[in-house]
């Protein structure tokens, strides 16, 4: 596969619970990044990799949320105790090299609904 | 296959002037049109949405205008500062599917 995957592509559930979310970027990107969107909302920015560089986590909204990538290259997002307002697509892109502005290639997205 | 161009790779205005940032886009009925300022080694941030059924939305020096029948959306940043430059992304979005990132304009700002 040459694009972006993410899995699950739909995750159900309950309040407190923790969910893990994964992203396989396309090979040979170095950086990788995470949002989520609510339905109407804008793209939320959450957390950037980029190679061996300490992540950007400037875009966690709280303790609860944290993410890893092993390898340089899959990247899991977690999501500890969750709570309804998580509920959200969480969407994970890769880009080859950001300092030249690369594009942003996105995966299809993981569908989270907290009850 | 869908395509977004912005008007140029870089865009250099003197300070106090209106900067305008062009995004194009072929082969995509967008539900929403969104725009992100990126700063170097930061991830992109949201700035501003517009339906498709808006034609200008503002806020503060912020306008966007979209229009869905030249497939076109203009971004001006009025009494521009230094600290407005950054990369300004467009992006479209259908309802959650099929997210779509333009490559983005390198704005200046000079003094």
């Amino acid at each position: 596969g040459a694009g972006v995957s993410q899995s699950p592509s739909n995750k159900v559930t309950e309040k407190g619970k923790d969910v893990e979310l994964r992203c396989d970027p396309i090979s040979g990107h170095t950086a990788l990044y995470w949002y989520r969107q609510s339905l109407g909302q804008g793209l939320e920015f959450l957390i950037y990799f980029q190679g061996n560089s300490a992540p950007d986590k400037s875009g966690l909204p709280s303790d609860r949320f944290s993410a890893e990538r092993t390898g340089g290259s899959v990247s899991t997002l977690t999501i500890q105790r969750t709570q309804q307002e998580d509920s959200a697509v969480y969407l994970c892109a890769s880009s080859l090299d950001p300092s030249d502005q690369e594009t942003q290639y996105f995966g299809p997205g993981t569908r989270l609904l907290v009850l | 296959s869908q395509k977004i161009e912005q008007n140029s790779e870089a865009l250099n205005i003197q300070e106090g002037k209106t900067a305008t940032l062009t995004c194009n886009y072929t082969n995509y009925s967008p539900a929403y049109l969104q725009w992100y300022r990126q700063d170097p080694g930061r991830g992109p941030v949201f700035l501003l949405l517009i339906r498709e059924n808006e034609k200008e939305k503002r806020k503060e020096r912020l306008k966007v205008t979209f229009d869905t029948t030249l497939k076109q959306s203009l971004f001006h940043i009025t009494a521009s500062q230094p600290a407005d430059s950054a990369t300004y992304l467009c992006a479209l979005d259908n309802y959650g599917q099929n997210f779509v990132f333009g490559p983005g304009t390198r704005l200046s700002v000079l003094p």
